[in-house]
């Protein structure tokens, strides 16, 4: 059974398109995130939910906004699509927000905006 | 403001000798630090973690890290390398008194295994 699933797997869309990536941990987990990793494979945290509370809402464009019906699920949803937005994007999960709580990785979602 | 480094963007070494990835971090307190590996085309593994005691932490695959508190670091190790881990390893750090809830992750090395 898969961990952390997010689909699609593969997305390519044109610009300006609204797009949403589903996620979906079987974990049990307290706390779900989205993770933007670029070209140069540099990792940054988006957002973060513990028990579908919004706890860490970094720097983005107010055109990607999660939604979490459940503490199993964290979708993601983003409005007029840019060029650079292009990256793959992972969804993660761990137990709670305690510090030495390992983090949980799906297998990433590439987005391709052309 | 918690962060972490890792100085080496990409390592390489044959197969059967020791590597090691470095990695140093800068936290207000004690740090909680992590290592993660990623495949191609896959999302990140966990390996291991610090958090406290013995500061050489031992992992999945035949990896370790040691704990280095003066000199702020926690370096990858393996006594022998296969070309099976070939991959980009992530160092991370979370800070648990002043880092919110927040993990930081290093920019990633790229380690090469050569048969």
């Amino acid at each position: 059974d898969t961990a952390v699933s997010q689909t699609p797997k593969y997305l390519v869309t044109q610009m300006g398109n609204d797009k949403s990536i589903k996620c979906e941990q079987n974990l049990g987990h307290d706390t779900m995130y989205w993770y933007k990793q670029d070209s140069k494979k540099f990792l940054k945290i988006m957002f973060s939910y513990n028990n579908k509370e919004l706890i860490i809402n970094e720097t983005v464009p107010n055109r990607f906004s999660p939604k979490s019906p459940d503490k199993a699920h964290l979708n993601l949803h983003i409005n007029s699509l840019e060029l650079g937005d292009s990256a793959v994007y992972f969804c993660a999960s761990s137990p709670g927000t305690g510090s030495g709580n390992t983090i949980y990785f799906g297998e990433g979602s590439w987005l391709t905006v052309v | 403001a918690q962060s972490v480094a890792q100085p080496e963007d990409q390592v390489k070494v044959a197969e059967g000798n020791p590597l090691t990835v470095k990695c140093t971090y800068s936290v207000s307190g004690n740090p909680y630090l992590f290592w993660y590996v990623q495949y191609p085309n896959r999302g990140l593994q966990f390996l291991l973690k610090y958090i406290t005691g013995d500061n050489l932490v031992k992992g999945s695959y035949g990896f370790e890290a040691e704990f280095n508190k003066s000199q702020t670091s926690f370096h990858l190790k393996k006594p022998s390398a296969l070309v099976s881990d070939s991959a980009l390893y992530f160092c991370a750090v979370r800070d648990p008194y002043g880092g919110g809830f927040k993990t930081i992750f290093g920019a990633g090395t790229r380690l090469f295994v050569k048969a």
